[in-house]
């Protein structure tokens, strides 16, 4: 199984600010089989990023994916109040999914 | 528009059998996959397992295999999770969704708790 390391834990920033998230794979996730999530409590993840960099459907363009192998990152631009949430990465490998443990993006 | 729909909130003993539905609209129900998504309080989500809508094929993560099913039902556009030998462990927010390799529509989410 592929276990997903993110860091930081808790991102500490001000609206306006940039946002860089890792995503670290045990081995290497094909570009095509990772995606990033955003959640907010209470609510289900809503997804962000599919294929490593791909937006989804409604995604503003201030969210934007990188990586390959086993270094991902999700990057929010100009941070807007409603992004402080909690992300998760994503992969598929052999018919079975893992996902991260999540960084907090909370307000400093 | 696409939604799926869960069942609602359920408590259970331990030893007993919970079974969550997951009605879809908005898109033919056979063209995707369905998958089941747990999360525990405080904790990341955790993959189940998936049935194929269309030919009701199943994969199941090695953790629940042999007490958890899931099922479909097409005529109604419904999945089902049915996760046996409930344990304290188990309590979770248990959520469907949609996708093949992310997953783009979820669920509400159901809450399963198991408390003697």
């Amino acid at each position: 199984e592929i276990v997903l390391t993110q860091s930081p834990g808790t991102l500490s920033l001000s609206p306006g600010d940039r946002a860089t998230l890792s995503c670290r794979a045990s081995q290497s996730v094909s570009s095509r089989f990772l995606a990033w999530y955003q959640q907010k409590p209470g609510q289900a993840p809503r997804l962000l990023i599919y294929a490593a960099s791909s937006r989804a459907t409604g995604i503003p363009d201030r969210f934007s994916g990188s990586g390959s192998g086993t270094d991902f990152s999700l990057t929010i631009n100009r941070l807007e109040p409603e992004d402080f949430a909690v992300y998760y990465c994503q992969q598929y490998s052999n018919s079975l999914y893992t996902f991260g443990q999540g960084t907090k993006l909370e307000i400093k | 528009q696409v939604q799926l729909v869960q069942s609602g909130a359920d408590m259970k003993k331990p030893g007993a059998s919970v079974k969550v539905s997951c009605e879809a609209s908005g898109y033919i129900f056979t063209n995707y996959e369905i998958h089941w998504v747990r999360q525990a309080p405080g904790q990341g989500p955790e993959w189940m397992g998936r049935i194929n809508s269309a030919d009701g094929h199943t994969k199941y993560s090695l953790k629940f295999q042999g007490r958890l099913a899931i099922t479909r039902e097409t005529s109604a556009n419904t999945a089902y999770m049915e996760l046996n030998s409930l344990r304290s462990e188990d309590t979770a927010v248990y959520f469907c969704a949609r996708g093949a390799v992310s997953f783009d529509y979820w669920g509400q989410g159901t809450l399963v708790t198991v408390s003697s």
